[in-house]
């Protein structure tokens, strides 16, 4: 089975902390993307990466920077936690374009 | 651009009740359709997909069916059970690239 991992289920940051939610896949995908998630608004994508060092805007990306140093791991920098970031975020793998995405299990910040 | 337009919830029923959430989508060209699933405390899992129209994913007694000409993936289930209580989302994403579209989810409760 395809697993994803993200680093840690629940996080508690103070406002201008720098955070890094990690996340690693091991099925060699290609494709990882960041998403946020928010009641009501659905699944947002923050960047994505089809690459090693490779990266791409999604449609909220203000706040956040990303790293893909490895092809199995996809780190997402709050570079200033705000508190209008506090919110689930998910982690996301595909193996190519046009394919179903495989989710890890979340996390859930809060910044205070 | 791309989009996907869900029912709003939340949606509650009765066990053993007929389930329908409408899900309609606007996109160019031959995009593929998922349905995926988030039960609480987890990341987002594929209940089914549908690649071309008139395609019917179907799995654990959910179907969908692609209707290209209603653009509609509408997500069906004859007999419900208290464990199906989760949120849904419905996602596209087109043939030639990584940009996948949710909608924003409809959370579904099933009482006995």
């Amino acid at each position: 089975d395809v697993k994803v991992t993200q680093s840690s289920r629940y996080l508690v940051k103070r406002t201008g902390e720098k955070v890094f939610l990690e996340c690693v896949q091991d099925m060699d995908h290609e494709n990882m993307f960041w998403y946020r998630q928010d009641p009501g608004l659905g699944l947002r994508l923050i960047y994505f990466s089809y690459d090693v060092k490779m990266k791409e805007k999604g449609d909220i990306p203000e706040g956040y920077s990303v790293s893909r140093e490895k092809k199995e791991r996809f780190s997402l920098i709050l570079e200033s936690a705000s508190t209008n970031q506090t919110s689930m975020y998910l982690c996301a793998s595909t193996v190519q374009v046009n394919t179903e995405a495989f989710f890890g299990q979340g996390t859930r910040l809060t910044v205070v | 651009g791309d989009s996907v337009t869900q029912m709003e919830g939340p949606v509650t029923l009765s066990e053993e009740a007929f389930l329908t959430i409408n899900c309609t989508y606007t996109a160019t060209g031959y995009p593929s359709l998922f349905w995926y699933v988030q039960y609480p405390g987890e990341g987002l899992q594929l209940l089914l997909k549908a690649t071309k129209a008139d395609d019917k994913g179907s799995n654990k007694g959910f179907e969908a069916t692609y209707r290209k000409e209603t653009t509609s993936f509408h997500l069906e289930k004859g007999s419900v059970q208290v464990s199906d209580s989760a949120v849904y989302f419905c996602a596209l994403i087109q043939y030639n690239n990584n940009d996948m579209r949710f909608g924003a989810g409809t959370r579904l409760t099933v009482k006995p």
